[in-house]
């Protein structure tokens, strides 16, 4: 365990569902991260929150809104999602943005299949 | 623009030494990290160099060039639990990390 928990860790969903993803740390941290990993590419980062406000959008379609209620806890909201969609999406967390030595700790993941 | 450029995959035999190189572009920089992703798991951090020369943890090393715009993770008496992938992420001048595609490392017996 990392201390970052993500849930579910499958989910299969259609194109006109809604659905979330949730993540939680238990770290202390303050910074959480939604990132989304396809196969063999890059991982993408979609949303960075700082003490729950979110600080970084990076031109994320809005059929996915993130949620932050307090530094714990991370949501990902889905809906009318595309099946380019598919794919891991994980959640991190770091102690603080804008420095250098900040590692980041990842949770396991939400794989992410959309019909 | 930026670019990070890692190989895709490679093979190792346990016991062996292997060297995973990065070379990067970023507008600035901030270190350099690199992290260990098994399969259906989370990445986990390995290392973070910011000064350029080795820093060596255990089996494991890491090396950076700032001038080379290059770095390499360094895995010695490679174990069958090495298998995984490498994933390279400098960090810019806005401190945000920049990816690689990663590195699938096989290592056979």
């Amino acid at each position: 365990e990392t201390g970052v928990t993500q849930t579910p860790r499958h989910l299969v969903m259609g194109m006109t569902n809604k659905k979330s993803l949730k993540c939680e740390q238990h770290l202390g941290h303050n910074a959480m991260y939604w990132y989304k990993q396809s196969a063999k590419k890059p991982l993408e980062l979609m949303f960075v929150y700082s003490l729950e406000e979110r600080v970084e959008n990076n031109s994320v379609p809005s059929r996915f809104s993130p949620e932050c209620p307090n530094s714990s806890h991370l949501f990902l909201h889905l809906h009318t999602l595309q099946p380019e969609d598919s794919a891991l999406y994980l959640c991190a967390s770091s102690p603080r943005t804008g420095s250098g030595a900040n590692v980041l700790t990842f949770g396991a993941g939400s794989r992410l299949t959309v019909l | 623009g930026q670019n990070i450029d890692q190989p895709t995959e490679m093979t190792a035999t346990e016991g062996a030494i292997v060297q995973i190189n990065c070379t990067y572009q970023t507008s600035g920089f901030n270190g350099l990290f690199w992290y260990q992703q098994h399969a259906g798991e989370a990445p986990t951090f390995l290392s973070y160099n910011v000064l350029d020369g080795l820093e060596e943890k255990g089996r494991f090393s890491s090396f950076l060039s700032r001038s080379k715009g290059y770095s390499y993770l360094l895995l010695k008496e490679l174990q069958m639990k090495d298998s995984a992938s490498y994933l390279c992420a400098p960090m810019d001048s806005n401190y945000q990390l920049i990816w690689g595609a990663g590195t699938k490392l096989i290592i056979k017996p």
